[in-house]
């Protein structure tokens, strides 16, 4: 059974361009976490989604961030403009369904924002 | 207050000694509790969950929760370098569906 899949790993992008994240689930999880790490900060949730559904996007800033868990293919994230703060490990974690206990992380997307 | 408090460390332990890592939290309403590993550039691995009052082991694991307390710990019993790690604690509160909050971790060195 695959893990949770993320590309890229690295992401190197000029202020002011987009970046676009991307996480495959594991086979037969529909629920997506978003987090992001800063450098030597703990990780902080972003958003939960589900097939066609945002559940919960109280940890996203308010501009130039969105998300999205299409019908069909992988989880995206994107970040509008990006500003040298932006620059973190972004992780994706899936779970089979709601109130279960474990999510399951892929292994990160490292954005560096020049 | 942070939701989630832990020591960033570095906690440094001898190799065959015991790491106790330790963990507060500030929602009386959390419901589940979990320690991730993390090593440097990966992403968080779970080690184990726990949601009861009490001890709870898993081979050279045992986590321990006190929510009157609002504690929670993690043992490593026999810790070997291969545990040197960022362990972090995640607490999931109250919201229906399992929204974790990190702590920021707890730098673990284990020493040959």
């Amino acid at each position: 059974n695959a893990g949770v899949m993320q590309n890229p790993r690295h992401l190197v992008r000029r202020r002011g361009q987009e970046a676009r994240l991307r996480c495959s689930p594991m086979k037969g999880h529909s629920h997506v976490y978003w987090y992001r790490q800063l450098p030597e900060e703990g990780l902080k949730f972003m958003v939960y989604l589900q097939k066609e559904n945002i559940i919960d996007e109280s940890g996203m800033p308010k501009e130039r961030f969105s998300a999205e868990f299409p019908k069909e293919g992988p989880s995206i994230l994107r970040i509008q403009q990006v500003v040298r703060g932006d620059s973190a490990a972004y992780f994706c974690a899936s779970q089979p369904q709601r109130r279960t206990d474990t999510q399951y992380f892929g292994p990160g997307t490292r954005l560096t924002v020049l | 207050q942070k939701e989630v408090e832990q020591n960033s460390g570095p906690l440094s332990v001898p190799e065959g000694a015991i790491a106790s890592l330790n963990c507060t939290y500030s929602d009386r309403g959390s419901q589940s509790f979990f320690w991730y590993r993390q090593y440097s550039g990966k992403s968080p691995e779970l080690i184990m969950f726990i949601y009861s009052n009490g001890d709870k082991e898993d081979g050279r694991f045992t986590a321990q929760l006190n929510k009157a307390s609002q504690y929670v710990s993690l043992l490593i019993r026999d810790s070997q370098p291969s545990d040197s790690a960022t362990y972090l604690c995640a607490v999931a509160m109250n919201t229906g569906f399992q929204k974790l909050v990190f702590g920021t971790g707890t730098r673990l060195l284990v020493s040959p």
